[in-house]
């Protein structure tokens, strides 16, 4: 099956810092997502995005699928940033695999 | 956006009974949905995919008679964990994606089993 690996593992950042978080897929897919998990587990969807650039407020997400890859970038973190940030990928069926995760921390 | 509802949020039971997980799509309808499982500081694992109107597929690994799956409407699949035990607690979620829209999965708010 495919493996997805995100990196770093974890981060600690200082409030206002930026940050590029890093998701590798093993083989082909057409459909990708971002997440943010919260304290209380609940996920939080930030991005579809398959292939190509999107952006909301502070955080955007760029796919390559050709290359396999998928970046999430955070500017100006706030303390609200922290928890864990997951992609996860499916081909055809949506059958969603999650990658290792990113813990980000933003220290005040 | 679309709304996946799971219920309950977090539920206590003790050894040897057995607990329902609801998860339900509130604005559309979801021929298919999935179960995951979540240990502590892990990721989220596939458990299962849940077919309307037929039986659920197992990911490699997952007892089918300890994780029961019924989906018995286009809204609705529940996950019974039977004769839970303490290594059964774990963070569970269910996803269900819009068949008329475009790729992205709706994830339910996740339920927190706790087995003492």
């Amino acid at each position: 099956g495919i493996q997805v690996e995100q990196s770093p593992p974890d981060l600690i950042l200082q409030e206002g810092a930026n940050s590029t978080l890093r998701c590798n897929f093993s083989d082909s897919v057409n459909n990708l997502q971002w997440f943010h998990q919260n304290p209380w587990g609940q996920l939080i969807n930030l991005f579809y995005i398959p292939s190509g650039t999107k952006q909301n407020g502070r955080l955007s997400a760029t796919t390559v699928a050709t290359e396999r890859y998928s970046l999430l970038y955070i500017s100006s973190s706030q303390t609200t940033d922290s928890g864990v940030y997951f992609c996860a990928v499916a081909s055809g069926t949506y059958k969603y695999i999650f990658g290792t995760g990113t813990r980000l921390k933003v220290l005040a | 956006g679309a709304v996946v509802s799971q219920h309950p949020s977090r539920v206590i039971c003790k050894s040897g009974t057995s607990v329902k997980i609801e998860c339900r799509s509130l604005d559309f309808q979801a021929t298919t949905m999935f179960w995951y499982r979540q240990f502590p500081k892990k990721s989220l694992m596939l458990m299962a995919t849940s077919n309307e109107g037929s039986k659920a597929t197992y990911e490699q690994g997952v007892e089918k008679d300890k994780f029961l799956i019924n989906h018995a409407s286009l809204t609705l699949s529940t996950l019974t964990v039977t004769s839970a035990h303490p290594e059964d607690s774990s963070f569970y979620i269910c996803s269900a994606r819009d068949g008329t829209r475009a790729g992205d999965a709706f994830f339910g708010q996740g339920t927190r089993l706790t087995v003492v």
